[in-house]
């Protein structure tokens, strides 16, 4: 079956400009995870959802950092206000239902601001 | 704040050699996840150690938690140039609130 995709896989935006990216999970899974990983660092992680619920945000750096999945399924990203600090590999990453289990991860976003 | 520090950071190894890659982390956790990331890619699930003393093996590579130490090992048995990648320790899960915390990573190059 299909992975977790992402997109756009690459995105170039200007200083103060809005982006939203997307992340479709593996159907079927529960869980859903947003990280960060600015270059040559681990993933830092952002947020988490179960199903369309947010259980925690309290890795997104700011307020201009909004993550959501109404429907329990695709979920976006969004970052506001865009700085050049935002630059990184946003990732996203599903896992079957609970938390513990394996996260499977998509190709990644690419954002860099200028 | 809980962190996960991995060592070596970088490592140079001759085909056919052996190595450990050592994951530190400063809080309990019932769980540990080895990843492996080639180079623009994504991450790719490797063991998930679900208890003190697991060890899983999977080709080349084996891993092992003890819980009480903090301490994951990652062994690199007879390395092949197809094992040069980044390889992640997480940790996380409810037992961490929620959240999961990445080692800095560890980037492995096998020379022929």
């Amino acid at each position: 079956g299909a992975g977790v995709s992402q997109s756009p896989r690459y995105k170039v935006a200007k200083r103060g400009q809005d982006v939203a990216l997307r992340c479709d999970p593996i159907s079927g899974h529960v869980s859903l995870f947003w990280y960060q990983q600015a270059l040559g660092q681990g993933p830092e992680f952002l947020t988490y959802f179960q199903n369309e619920a947010q259980l925690d945000k309290s890795g997104l750096p700011s307020d201009r950092f909004f993550a959501e999945r109404p429907e329990g399924s695709v979920s976006t990203l969004k970052i506001q206000r865009t700085q050049q600090e935002d630059s990184a590999v946003y990732l996203c990453a599903s896992s079957h239902t609970d938390i513990q289990e394996t996260q499977y991860f998509g190709p990644g976003t690419r954002l860099l601001v200028l | 704040e809980l962190k996960v520090e991995q060592n070596p950071l970088f490592l140079s190894m001759q085909e056919g050699k052996n190595y450990t890659i050592y994951c530190n982390y400063s809080t309990t956790s019932d769980r540990l996840y080895w990843y492996r990331q080639d180079p623009g890619k994504s991450l790719e699930s490797l063991f998930v150690l679900l208890s003190n003393g697991a060890v899983k093996q999977e080709g080349r590579l084996m891993a092992s938690l003890d819980t009480k130490a903090r301490l994951s090992t990652l062994h690199i048995t007879a390395a092949v140039h197809d094992l040069s990648a980044t390889y992640f320790c997480a940790v996380g899960g409810r037992n961490t609130g929620n959240q999961f915390y990445f080692g800095t990573g560890t980037s492995l190059t096998v020379i022929p």
